[in-house]
């Protein structure tokens, strides 16, 4: 099974609110990723948590704040978002390898600043 | 760091044929590649992936071949079906680079019945 669950699929918000996007999967994965993606490009990488930490931050703006509160579990914390910051908000996660990593993406949440 | 090209940006083929989508790479310390196929509005699905200790690698009508001197990986789709019309990425990276995968610009693939 190479389940990565995003919710939600779809979240309108203002440029004043607070919400999450969450990410679960329940592979033993212990890499897990947040991308961006907008129309006909490709995934942007945000930022990669390796064992729980936060091992590469893509110098991503504070208004995105990752968490990663267990080996299964990713959030995204959003706030004071831009409408340029609507996009595909891709969750992926990978096993650890010898070299190269495989990694499966989530089905994605559609996020639409207003 | 990496840097991964990718082309044509667009293809289109008649149902049957063959399709080709070419990158090409800068770092030599790269070690693996993987392809994504993305139908519209979904997400990006592993298709086929190839590592820098082999040449070229099957899966049904999917083949992905690896050359490293020239730091160029391709992706061959034969007998195209409409179901294969979809955009493609290529990507490539290495250990060293944490977990990075560094993405091609993707090209869109359109299979004419």
């Amino acid at each position: 099974d190479t389940e990565v669950t995003q919710t939600p699929k779809h979240l309108v918000m203002g440029m004043t609110n607070k919400k999450s996007l969450k990410c679960e999967q329940h592979m033993g994965h212990r890499a897990m990723y947040w991308y961006k993606q907008k129309a006909k490009k490709p995934p942007e990488l945000m930022f990669v948590y390796s064992y729980e930490k936060l091992s590469i931050n893509e110098s991503v703006p504070s208004r995105f704040s990752p968490e990663c509160p267990n080996s299964s579990l990713l959030n995204l914390h959003l706030h004071a978002l831009q409408p340029e910051d609507s996009a595909l908000y891709l969750c992926a996660s990978s096993p650890p390898t010898v070299s190269g990593n495989t990694i499966y993406f989530g089905e994605g949440s559609w996020l639409t600043v207003v | 760091g990496e840097n991964v090209e990718q082309h044509p940006s667009t293809l289109s083929v008649q149902e049957g044929d063959s399709a080709v989508i070419k990158c090409t790479y800068s770092d030599s310390a790269s070690n693996y590649f993987p392809w994504y196929k993305q139908e519209l509005g979904k997400r990006p699905q592993l298709i086929i992936d190839i590592r820098s200790n082999v040449g070229e690698k099957k899966d049904q009508r999917i083949a992905v071949t690896l050359n490293k001197t020239a730091k160029h990986f391709s992706l061959h789709i034969t007998e195209t079906q409409p179901e294969d019309s979809a955009v493609y990425f290529c990507a490539g990276t290495r250990k060293a680079a944490g977990n990075k995968l560094t993405f091609g610009g993707g090209t869109r693939v359109l299979v004419k019945p």
